[in-house]
């Protein structure tokens, strides 16, 4: 079956500081990759996606994400984070092969120290 | 503006009474979910309906039903509520995988 595991429930980083967040997945597929953010009692906002092409992808307010299909991962990243990106993040898996839906990981709550 | 419009925002219910989350989409979009978001679980997968007139289970479909009443609308409904179904409900429309928008959610409280 398909799963999407992203290891850590939460995350404390101080502002200015670097972000790195995981996601791993199992998929029998070529599998479309997305990271979606939710700010506490909001919907949920694309910050990136992968389909095809180059691995590192760059996404909306500065994040970025590498696809790296030996290690079956899609980690997040920022160099530099904001408070303002204290959310929950989330890591969503599809695939052609496995209809049209999406797969979500459990997410990881994001704490930003001033 | 188009997308994707979900309603009540806000609903509590006692255990046993029913219901129906309304989804309405501009987007012309073939497939229409519900996924259900609670905590430490992320989103998943209640029903979904590929296109106007077909509707298939997803990964939580106990204790709910769908209707896929056009192009534009799908609904949810839960006949008999229970305690475990509170929960954020999301609608989402796609073009395809590679497409999705979500709805604003509903927030519902059985208790």
């Amino acid at each position: 079956a398909q799963s999407v595991t992203q290891p850590d429930i939460h995350i404390t980083v101080s502002e200015g500081a670097s972000l790195e967040l995981r996601c791993n997945y199992s998929y029998g597929a070529t599998p479309y990759l997305f990271w979606y953010v939710q700010s506490p009692g909001q919907g949920l906002q694309l910050l990136l996606k992968y389909f095809s092409g180059d691995t590192l992808v760059q996404g909306i307010k500065g994040f970025e994400a590498e696809f790296k299909r030996s290690q079956s991962s899609f980690n997040l990243r920022k160099p530099s984070v904001h408070w303002s990106d204290a959310a929950e993040y989330f890591c969503a898996v599809g695939a052609l092969e496995y209809g049209n839906k999406l797969v979500f990981g459990a997410g990881t709550i994001l704490r930003v120290k001033s | 503006n188009a997308g994707v419009t979900q309603t009540p925002k806000f609903q509590v219910l006692k255990t046993g009474q029913s219901m129906t989350l309304q989804c309405a989409q501009d987007m012309n979009h073939n497939s229409m979910y519900w996924y259900r978001q609670d905590p430490g679980m992320g989103l998943r997968l209640i029903y979904y309906s590929a296109s106007e007139g077909t509707t298939d289970k997803g990964e939580v479909p106990n204790g709910y039903n769908v209707s896929r009443l056009n192009k534009r609308e799908f609904s949810l409904r839960l006949e008999s509520a229970a305690p475990s179904q509170t929960s954020v409900y999301f609608c989402a429309t796609s073009t395809g995988v590679r497409g999705y928008t979500f709805g604003s959610g509903t927030r519902l409280t059985v208790v």
